[in-house]
């Protein structure tokens, strides 16, 4: 079975840092994209970026842009979704999930089940 | 970038209804549209890729249609496990942007 399976939920002070992750099973896991996808409480989707496990290539969004850092180790099929210094407002769900392109655009194929990130002093 | 007015943001309608959910795109964007469920506590889920094609398991009323700028996703006889919110999205490649419609929240009348 293909799927994303993503680390469990944090609860974080402003100001620290945090890593999550989320790993491949099933299929070429250096082979597909892995995108990061935030979604805010009673919010929508947005999409953060993505990168391609095989060489580590990185596009973000011009709105998370230097707020985040998305990275990948292809020996243990995970890619990870880091903050240096947590704010309040990075308090979300994040999803990663696969894109694939299905005639002639990308869609989302693979969810992971989501890591809940609190950020609270 | 392109964007996507969906559209209603809220629907209520009764077991059996007919539902139809639409997405306009800022641009012509041929039929690079897919369509998402997403359920209480739970990820999204794609229901429909390239504007009208049917992921495999999904229940056949649900369909999608439109090309160009307007886009619909119709549920043609609602069922109470629909109950969920809709996402459209598009892809655009110079560069690599995802961008999600705003949602549209279905309840059960």
């Amino acid at each position: 079975e293909m799927q994303l399976v993503q680390s469990g939920a944090e609860v974080k002070k402003p100001g620290e840092s945090l890593k999550i992750s989320c790993k491949g099973s099933g299929y070429s896991f250096t082979s597909y994209w892995v995108a990061w996808v935030r979604q805010m409480p009673g919010k929508g989707l947005e999409w953060m970026g993505i990168i391609y496990p095989g060489d580590s290539d990185t596009t973000y969004s011009p709105s998370f842009q230097g707020q985040v850092t998305i990275s990948a180790d292809k020996s243990i099929s995970t890619a990870y979704l880091q903050w240096s210094s947590l704010k309040a407002s990075d308090t979300a769900m994040y999803y990663c999930a696969r894109p694939i392109t299905i005639f002639g655009a990308d869609a989302f194929d693979i969810w992971g089940q989501g890591t809940m990130v609190t950020v609270s002093s | 970038d392109i964007q996507m007015t969906q559209s209603p943001s809220s629907l209520s309608a009764s077991v059996g209804d007919r539902v139809t959910i639409t997405c306009q795109a800022s641009q012509d964007i041929t039929n690079y549209v897919n369509w998402y469920q997403q359920k209480p506590g739970k990820a999204p889920k794609l229901l429909i890729s390239g504007a009208s094609n049917l992921e495999a398991g999904v229940p056949s009323r649900f369909s999608g249609s439109g090309s160009g700028t307007d886009f619909t996703l119709t549920i043609s006889s609602l069922q109470p496990e629909d109950i969920a919110t809709y996402y459209c999205q598009q892809y655009d490649n110079l560069p690599p942007m995802y961008t999600f419609g705003q949602g549209t929240k279905l309840e059960i009348k």
